[in-house]
């Protein structure tokens, strides 16, 4: 069965330090990949997203993230993070084909806090 | 409009109790979605539809019916649930089973 795996569960940095957070799944055939992101008391929102293409995607808010395909990856990058970047963030998977089209598989999350 | 919107925001039943939960989104998605998520988890896959016609069930138990009365429109018709049900049930739609998806801001509900 697929699955997505984020490396990190809790983050910790201060404002202006550089962000990289891991995220693995595990599917053999073809994916999309998402990173959502979830403010507190808000509804989950699209970051950014890899369908084909430039493995590297740029995002809102200054977020990237790169796939790399031999190591079934997709890393988010920033920066410099600022305070408001404080959120909890999930890496996603959507799968193709055998009965698999249209699940979109969430990693565990990641809770960022951002100290000023 | 980007928007998917779900009724109620909160809502507390009992065991007993026949309940519906309620999205729409107007921007023309003929995928849309039911997720279930429980305090600092991710949302886990509940059912797809996919123009309007059920295409995954992620073994739900039966005391939850989904259906799509129309492609702007899908509800989560609720009946003896448990306890351990409480959660945030959150509604998405997408252009199509492999698009983006649009988030609602969720149902918080509590079985007592």
């Amino acid at each position: 069965a697929q699955s997505v795996s984020q490396h990190n569960h809790h983050v910790i940095l201060s404002e202006a330090a550089s962000l990289e957070l891991g995220c693995n799944y595990s599917y053999g055939g073809t994916v999309n990949l998402f990173w959502y992101v979830q403010y507190p008391g808000q509804h989950l929102q699209l970051l950014l997203k890899y369908f084909s293409g430039d493995p590297l995607v740029k995002g809102i808010k200054g977020f990237e993230a790169e796939f790399i395909k031999s190591k079934f990856s997709f890393n988010l990058r920033k920066p410099s993070v600022q305070w408001s970047d404080t959120a909890e963030y999930f890496c996603a998977v959507m799968t193709y084909g055998s009965g698999n089209t249209g699940k979109l598989i969430f990693g565990q999350g990641t809770t960022l806090q951002v100290k000023p | 409009d980007t928007e998917v919107t779900q009724t109620p925001k909160h809502l507390v039943m009992g065991m007993t109790n026949k309940k519906s939960l309620k999205c729409e989104q107007h921007m023309g998605h003929r995928a849309m979605y039911w997720y279930k998520q429980k305090a600092k988890k991710p949302p886990e896959l509940m059912f797809v539809y996919s123009y309007e016609k059920l295409s995954i069930n992620e073994s739900v138990p039966s005391r939850f019916s989904p259906e799509c009365p129309n492609s702007s429109l899908l509800n989560l018709h609720l009946h003896a649930l448990q306890p351990e049900d409480s959660a945030l049930y959150l509604c998405a739609s997408s252009q199509g089973v492999q698009g983006e998806a649009f988030f609602g801001q969720g149902t918080r509900l509590t079985v007592v």
